[in-house]
């Protein structure tokens, strides 16, 4: 079946640490986002894709780190300079402006 | 700049009731709008996309409308069930080269049964 699956589920991060979310398509989408959720605050987009290679700055960029050297993978690093990455992150893909958005099951991100 | 907005922020009906989910958006100029379902601590699930050239779509007990002009998409659930506790939430897609949908915050469903 084809789908985006994000990995870890759950993932914990000591203060100061680096962690990097995956996030893999087999849909054959040339367009990959991210997103994080808060309770309250809605989605809010960190960083898109529309083509490899290339990525833009979404709302929220600061302290995240993207990379799209394949079509089928868009990893996102929260660096240190993340100060508050609790949060549900959420990556999803889509094939053209005429068609929706595919969402992930997302990974939820814990600092302890 | 295209906002989102979802009335009411949470919604308590009885079991079996057929309800209506509002979701407005300020500029006309869009793609499509979709409706999605999320459950808690899960991913999104799209139910329905609508077309900017289409006033409504429809899958199983779901009908979502859309009324361009007004800025306006209703979202209607006949014969709801407890399985369909969840947060919707409205999406559209703008026009032009800024190709990032914009979300409103979501209708928190509770269907007592």
């Amino acid at each position: 079946d084809g789908g985006i699956t994000q990995s870890p589920k759950y993932l914990f991060r000591k203060e100061g640490q680096n962690v990097t979310l995956s996030c893999e398509q087999n849909l054959n989408h040339d367009a990959m986002y991210w997103y994080r959720q808060d309770p309250g605050q809605g989605l809010r987009l960190i960083y898109y894709s529309q083509i490899v290679n290339d990525f833009q700055k979404g709302d929220i960029a600061e302290g995240y780190s993207v990379s799209r050297e394949k079509k089928e993978s868009f990893p996102l690093t929260v660096t240190s300079a993340q100060k508050n990455p609790t949060a549900f992150y959420l990556c999803a893909s889509s094939i053209g402006t005429s068609y929706g958005y595919t969402f992930g099951s997302g990974t939820r991100l814990t600092v302890v | 700049k295209q906002e989102v907005t979802q009335i009411p922020a949470a919604l308590s009906v009885p079991e079996g009731e057929n309800l209506v989910l509002n979701c407005s958006f300020t500029d006309s100029a869009i793609y499509n709008l979709q409706w999605f379902r999320q459950d808690p601590g899960k991913g999104l699930t799209s139910l329905l996309l609508i077309q900017s050239s289409q006033r409504e779509q429809t899958s199983g007990r779901l009908n979502a409308s859309l009324d361009k002009s007004s800025g306006r998409s209703t979202l209607y659930i006949a014969a709801s069930q407890p399985g369909d506790s969840a947060t919707y939430l409205c999406a559209v897609r703008p026009g032009g080269r800024d190709d990032k949908i914009i979300f409103g915050k979501g209708t928190r469903l509770h269907i007592l049964p």
